[in-house]
């Protein structure tokens, strides 16, 4: 079944610790995106990827990092984690960056920092 | 800055109709979506506008006004099941989505 998975679904995490969230899609979609959803804020980016092989910053990018080896995988990783990154953590997709590009979203990461 | 704005909670009545308004100031404009996410899952997709005017789709119609900076939601003949957050989303110049926050629509019987 075509779509985007993320993994794992839910984790509890010390801070400190290097964590990362899995994100892979099969549509052979070129961009990709990792946000965050905060209650009562909208959906923040963090960071994208217009095609393979190239990432860019979004708006909360500091304590992120991102890599796209492939079309497929898109991974984020919290190279030290601290209690504000606490959130649900959402990957998306789409066909391109252009204007009527609808993003398809993952089922999300509940991240909890301690 | 940028910024959405849409109210944050609204309730309506089964069987009813609904608008939900989104005033946005973006750094350019490459068009508008509106998403639906249920709590506990993730946004999809509802609607795209570039054009001013009105787009509908089922029961489901978006509005767009670019001068004014404004778009609203229309939900006809309200179901239970359509109990669920909207997403307003603007494309910016740099081709970035930028979401407001959502608005919780409560749907009685």
């Amino acid at each position: 079944i075509a779509g985007i998975t993320q993994a794992p679904t839910s984790q509890i995490l010390a801070a400190g610790r290097r964590m990362t969230l899995r994100c892979t899609q099969d549509m052979r979609h070129n961009a990709m995106y990792w946000y965050r959803q905060d209650l009562g804020l909208g959906l923040r980016l963090i960071h994208y990827s217009n095609t393979a092989g190239t990432t860019g910053k979004g708006e909360v990018p500091d304590g992120y990092s991102v890599s796209r080896a492939n079309t497929d995988d898109f991974p984020l990783t919290l190279a030290s984690a601290v209690p504000s990154q606490t959130s649900v953590y959402f990957c998306a997709s789409s066909a391109g960056v252009a204007d009527h590009n609808e993003q398809f979203f993952g089922p999300g990461t509940r991240l909890t920092v301690l | 800055g940028q910024n959405i704005d849409q109210p944050t909670e609204m309730t309506a009545t089964e069987g009813a109709i609904v608008q939900i308004n989104c005033t946005y100031q973006t750094s350019g404009f490459n068009g508008l979506f509106w998403y639906q996410q249920h709590a506990g899952e993730a946004p999809t997709f509802l609607s795209y506008n570039v054009l001013d005017g009105l787009e509908e789709k089922g029961r489901f119609s978006s509005f767009l006004s670019r001068s004014k900076g404004y778009s609203y939601l229309l939900l006809k003949e309200l179901q239970m099941k359509d109990s669920a957050s909207y997403l307003c989303a603007v494309l910016n110049s740099n081709y970035q989505l930028i979401w407001g926050a959502g608005t919780k629509l409560i749907i009685k019987p």
